[in-house]
């Protein structure tokens, strides 16, 4: 199986702040990584895909970065709305495997 | 736009076989891989498995020796089995269907059903 690491588990962030978030493979995957974000009781929202493309629909403050084992989710100026838990999940095996996830709170 | 709705019991007893269902609406079900993961409690995700709309499976080995996962296309539907359930199992059970025919990017996701294992 493909291990994925996130970093970190949680942060406090304020309105406007730029958060970034880390996503270790335990190998290369090229760029078949995809974030996802997640609010309670609600359905999961594909954000970014093969690691830096953004999904239609998501607002331009997210983006996505890196190649091989890293792999960078930012939010450029967080809103109300982004207060959530945020994955990563590599595609590159068959046997889909998600990161610990990143829970963004207000601080 | 393409909805995601789980289905099932809730509750089942240890030893039993968990079945869960998705309806998918305002798409056809002939096309794309159909996907379930779930969530135990305070934990990440775990992707269970997929079938293609063909019938074609793909299970997590974790799992693979409990798993069935099959396809009703007239009723716009999918289901999974898992037998033998243990406390393990309780967890958020969700469908999703895939972003691009590759059964790898998860684009669409139900909310999510509520699963408890316990007597």
């Amino acid at each position: 199986d493909i291990q994925m690491t996130q970093s970190p588990s949680s942060l406090s962030a304020s309105l406007g702040d730029r958060v970034t978030i880390t996503c270790r493979a335990s190998q290369n995957i090229g760029s078949y990584l995809n974030w996802y974000q997640h609010k309670p009781g609600k359905a999961p929202n594909l954000l970014i895909y093969a690691a830096s493309s953004l999904q239609s629909g998501v607002p331009s403050r997210f983006s996505g970065s890196g190649s091989g084992t890293d792999f960078t989710l930012t939010i450029s100026g967080l809103q109300p709305e982004d207060f959530a838990t945020y994955y990563c999940q590599q595609s590159y095996s068959t046997l889909l495997t998600f990161g610990g996830g990143t829970k963004v709170e207000i601080k | 736009q393409v909805q995601l709705q789980e289905s099932g019991p809730g509750l089942v007893k240890p030893s039993e076989t968990l079945s869960l269902t998705c309806t998918v609406s305002s798409v056809s079900i002939t096309s794309y891989y159909w996907n379930w993961i779930r969530q135990p409690p305070g934990k990440g995700l775990e992707w269970i498995g997929h079938i293609h709309y063909s019938g074609g499976t793909n299970y997590n080995p974790s799992l693979k020796s409990r798993v069935t996962i099959s396809v009703d296309s007239s009723k716009k539907q999918f289901s999974l089995k898992l037998t033998s359930v243990t406390a393990a199992d309780t967890a958020m059970y969700y469908c999703a269907r895939d972003f691009d025919g590759s059964g790898r990017i998860l684009n669409f996701w139900g909310q999510g059903t509520l699963l408890t294992v316990s007597s």
